[in-house]
């Protein structure tokens, strides 16, 4: 799977947009992005994934570039729940195997939401 | 849907002690799944793999006699930790995907894990 860099750290103020940057400049063609968090001491929570155009849900919306080498995760309402480590991984979608599916987490980006 | 539960939440042992910790989709069938361990401020490693009736595959370094996996049915997985030692203290995390397809993960809420 191609590696991602992110920020280790992030602030936001509640109620900002939080925009959480990640560089995946070696991603191939059948690979997505996908995005989760870990609020702390609970399993990670999925939050949207994307192929190459941009996405959005309830929960954020995903900004990919044109050119898929780089992303942003947006939270357009931050709240203090929203505190985290946000994790981006980049991995083929489908697999009839157990390799695809496996998720490599990196170090994610700590966001901290503060009033 | 997709709900993964796991049980205990977590559990205190003594050391040389086995404790198995199990893993359930309530509302899915899990063709796949998979152990993580997360040590504190660290981010989650994966342990191993299992796919229901068949043996895990563990990840390099970790040790498949101490941490025993068994997927016996779609909707159930066990990790025992064996012979606990202080240094197993840890999160242990398990995920599951969905039968057919799509790679999509769906995570536990941890069980968090104190040998004294």
């Amino acid at each position: 799977d191609a590696k991602t860099t992110q920020p280790p750290s992030m602030d936001c103020a509640e109620g900002r947009a939080a925009n959480l940057p990640c560089n995946h400049s070696t991603i191939s063609g059948n690979e997505y992005v996908y995005w989760y968090r870990q609020i702390h001491s609970q399993g990670p929570q999925y939050i949207i994934h994307g192929l190459k155009n941009n996405e959005t849900n309830e929960m954020a919306s995903l900004i990919i570039t044109e050119d898929r080498k780089s992303s942003t995760l947006i939270l357009p309402h931050a709240t203090l729940r929203d505190t985290a480590v946000y994790y981006c991984i980049v991995r083929p979608r489908t697999s009839n195997t157990g390799t695809a599916s496996k998720l490599t987490f990196g170090t994610g980006t700590r966001l901290q939401v503060t009033l | 849907g997709a709900v993964v539960s796991q049980h205990p939440s977590w559990v205190i042992c003594k050391s040389g002690t086995s404790v198995k910790i199990e893993c359930r989709s309530l509302d899915f069938q899990a063709t796949t799944m998979f152990w993580y361990r997360q040590f504190p401020k660290q981010s989650l490693m994966l342990m191993a793999t299992s796919n229901e009736g068949s043996k895990a595959t563990y990840e390099q370094g970790v040790e498949k006699d101490k941490f025993l996996i068994n997927h016996a049915s779609l909707t159930l997985s066990t990790l025992t930790v064996t012979s606990a030692h202080p240094e197993d203290s840890s999160f242990y995390i398990c995920s599951a995907r969905k039968h057919g397809g799509s790679v999509e993960q769906f995570f536990g809420p941890g069980t968090r894990l104190t040998v004294l």
